[in-house]
């Protein structure tokens, strides 16, 4: 079964401090992997996406990771701010249906001054 | 250009009303989404489709039923409200620009829906 296992479930931090999120999926065979973050009463807005032949791409502090052997991947948030205080759901997509998005559950982050 | 818009933003049921939720985007997307979203587990898909004119069952569609109204438009509708339909309702709608490469989704700001 296609799954996205993401941790830790939430996460406190100081800021101006660096953190890194973990996701795990068993999808199969796999397409790509993008990073949201969820704002509280908003929708899910993309960070990243990345395709099996790439294993770190950057936007700005938030630097993903891919391991497609191990099937892991990470989102490191580099000097933190409050306004990183969100969700960070990671998904992926399947090649056979690359329209189809399989969801983590995400993690809470909140960034304290 | 608004992107994905949703109506309404809140809405309370009573067991057993029906209502229509209502999705719109205006960036020419051929596929549209339903998805809900409960605490603790990941957002799940209703309901999708692909192209106008077509819709499919995604993960949790007992209890909905979908209507792809032109290309822009794609409702979600309960025709007898449950409790267990309480959650976050988002639509989004995808834009394929190659084979995985690109590909998009954009999501509305979501509807929160509580069923008594």
């Amino acid at each position: 079964k296609n799954q996205v296992e993401q941790s830790p479930q939430s996460l406190i931090i100081l800021e101006g401090k660096n953190c890194t999120l973990q996701c795990n999926y068993t999808v199969s065979p796999f397409s790509n992997l993008r990073w949201y973050k969820q704002d509280t009463g908003r929708g899910p807005v993309s960070l990243t996406i990345m395709t099996f032949s790439e294993n770190t791409k950057s936007n700005g502090r938030y630097t993903a990771t891919l391991d497609a052997d191990t099937k892991q991947s990470s989102l490191h948030i580099t000097a933190s701010q409050l306004s990183d205080s969100a969700s960070y759901i990671c998904v992926v997509s399947a090649k056979d249906s690359s329209y189809k998005l399989i969801f983590g559950s995400g993690t809470r982050l909140l960034v304290r001054p | 250009n608004a992107g994905v818009t949703q109506t309404p933003k809140f809405q309370v049921l009573k067991t057993g009303q029906s209502m229509t939720l209502q999705c719109a985007q205006d960036m020419n997307h051929n596929s549209m989404y339903w998805y809900r979203q409960d605490p603790g587990m990941g957002l799940r898909l209703i309901y999708y489709s692909a192209s106008e004119g077509t819709t499919d069952k995604g993960e949790v569609p007992n209890g909905y039923n979908v209507s792809r109204l032109n290309k822009r438009e794609f409702s979600l509708r309960l025709e007898s409200a449950a409790p267990s339909q309480t959650s976050v309702y988002f639509c989004a709608s995808y834009i394929a620009r190659g084979q995985g490469i690109g590909n998009e989704q954009f999501f509305g700001p979501g509807t929160r829906l509580t069923v008594l």
